[in-house]
């Protein structure tokens, strides 16, 4: 079958830096797409990664290793607005190309 | 603003009801999707639409009925829900179906 597995919950200090994990288990990959959702609003992409290696985008970075079938997104410098769940998901190839998603890690920055 | 607006934002319907969820995308997107997202359970997707021809229909019960006209709208047609389809629903758009995709706000549902 088909699985994506994060934390469902984290807590971290404002400031500090916090590593999300997000391993998969899918038929065929073809990318993972990292997305943040705050409470009652849409997802909003942060990064993708098809290629094994670490991405940096500004305070936040995303990292895949396929052999392992293992990513994590890093957050720097974290700030209150950070609170949010974040949704790890993976596009599957050939003819299953749609994205599988996780049920999300929810984030909570305490000052 | 993410260029992809839904109406409305909050419904509630009886079991017997029809109404429709309206999606709209101003970013020139191809490709459309509706989800769902229900408590503890990750996005389901629903539909696919590529160049307004539906591409993915992920077994979803015939009381979901999917519309789109155009490249730019995209609506859920809903007839005779049940109380377990009560869940946020999302579109979402990308350019192409490998692409990023971006959402809308949603519309939250509760069905009585």
């Amino acid at each position: 079958g088909q699985n994506i597995d994060q934390p469902t919950e984290m807590t971290a200090t404002e400031g500090a830096i916090v590593q999300i994990n997000c391993t998969y288990q899918t038929s065929g990959f073809n990318g993972l797409f990292w997305y943040q959702q705050h409470a009652g609003e849409a997802p909003t992409f942060l990064s993708y990664n098809v290629l094994d290696g670490l991405e940096e985008k500004g305070r936040f970075s995303s990292f895949l290793s396929r052999s392992k079938g293992y990513s994590y997104l890093l957050l720097k410098e974290l700030q209150m607005k950070d609170s949010a769940s974040y949704l790890c998901a993976v596009r599957g190839a050939g003819n299953n190309r749609k994205l599988i998603w996780g049920l999300g890690t929810s984030l909570a920055v305490n000052p | 603003e993410t260029g992809v607006t839904q109406t409305p934002r909050h419904l509630v319907m009886g079991m017997t009801n029809k109404k429709s969820l309206k999606c709209e995308q101003h970013l020139g997107h191809n490709a459309m999707y509706w989800y769902k997202q229900s408590a503890k359970k990750p996005l389901e997707l629903m539909f696919v639409y590529n160049f307004k021809e539906q591409t993915e229909n992920n077994s979803v019960p015939s009381r979901f009925s999917p519309e789109c006209p155009n490249s730019s709208h995209l609506f859920l047609h809903l007839h005779t829900l049940q109380p377990e389809d009560s869940a946020l629903y999302l579109c979402a758009s990308s350019q192409d179906a490998n692409n990023e995709q971006f959402f809308g706000p949603g519309t939250r549902l509760t069905v009585l």
